[in-house]
């Protein structure tokens, strides 16, 4: 079935610098990506969706330059926090469309604590 | 607006004891709701699709169903593994998922 990679797991971090989440689509090719942010027992909230080879369009209220995505290939997408702060902590996840051009299929997590 | 609505909120079951989860929504055109579960700190994992009214998924101790306006998932005979957060999500054929809140299931021994 399809496979999502979501690396790393867990990263902790110092408030004012930046950290870079992966997303890998293993065994198909994904167009398109999204990227959520989950709070402790809360929904998932779309962030933004990912299409290869060109910009990201984001959600209202999230800022695109605080968060940016970079979809570069047919099976990678990256999620970058800049300027992190304590505010950003947070589970974040990556989805990916899956074969066929439809289904999604949910990569791991990454839990973001900033110090 | 689209909205989807997940009841209940949270569920604790005895094992054995079976149970409906349910997922109301309001959209513009459905193209497909799914069904998945989260286990703590992991992403989601996919559990169903149903793609039109009247339709039926079943997967172990799972059936999913669909109307016009909601779904149910139903668990019969639940073990303590089943314990999960369920989230039910729809594509109102926006290209994306809308997710509700999810309902917290706990089976106790």
């Amino acid at each position: 079935g399809a496979v999502v990679s979501q690396h790393p797991s867990r990263v902790i971090c110092k408030s004012g610098t930046s950290v870079k989440i992966e997303c890998r689509s293993l065994d198909f090719q994904a167009t398109t990506m999204f990227w959520y942010r989950q709070f402790p027992k809360k929904s998932l909230m779309l962030m933004a969706t990912s299409n290869e080879g060109s910009k990201a369009t984001y959600e209202q209220g999230v800022e695109k330059d605080k968060f940016l995505i970079n979809h570069a290939s047919l099976t990678l997408s990256t999620l970058t926090v800049t300027s992190a702060h304590p505010e950003d902590s947070s589970f974040y996840i990556c989805s990916a469309v899956g074969p066929n051009n439809y289904g999604y299929t949910f990569g791991s997590g990454t839990r973001l604590t900033v110090v | 607006e689209d909205q989807v609505t997940q009841s209940p909120e949270a569920l604790r079951l005895q094992e054995g004891e079976s149970s409906s989860l349910n997922c109301s929504y309001t959209v513009s055109g459905l193209r497909g709701l799914f069904w998945y579960r989260q286990d703590p700190g992991k992403g989601p994992e996919f559990l169903f699709t149903l793609y039109s009214a009247g339709e039926e998924k079943e997967k172990e101790r799972l059936k999913a169903t669909l109307t016009k306006k909601e779904s149910f998932l139903h668990i019969t005979a639940p073990k303590p593994e089943d314990s999960a957060t369920y989230l039910c999500a729809v594509d109102d054929n926006t290209d994306k998922l809308i997710f509700g809140t999810g309902t917290r299931l706990q089976v106790f021994p």
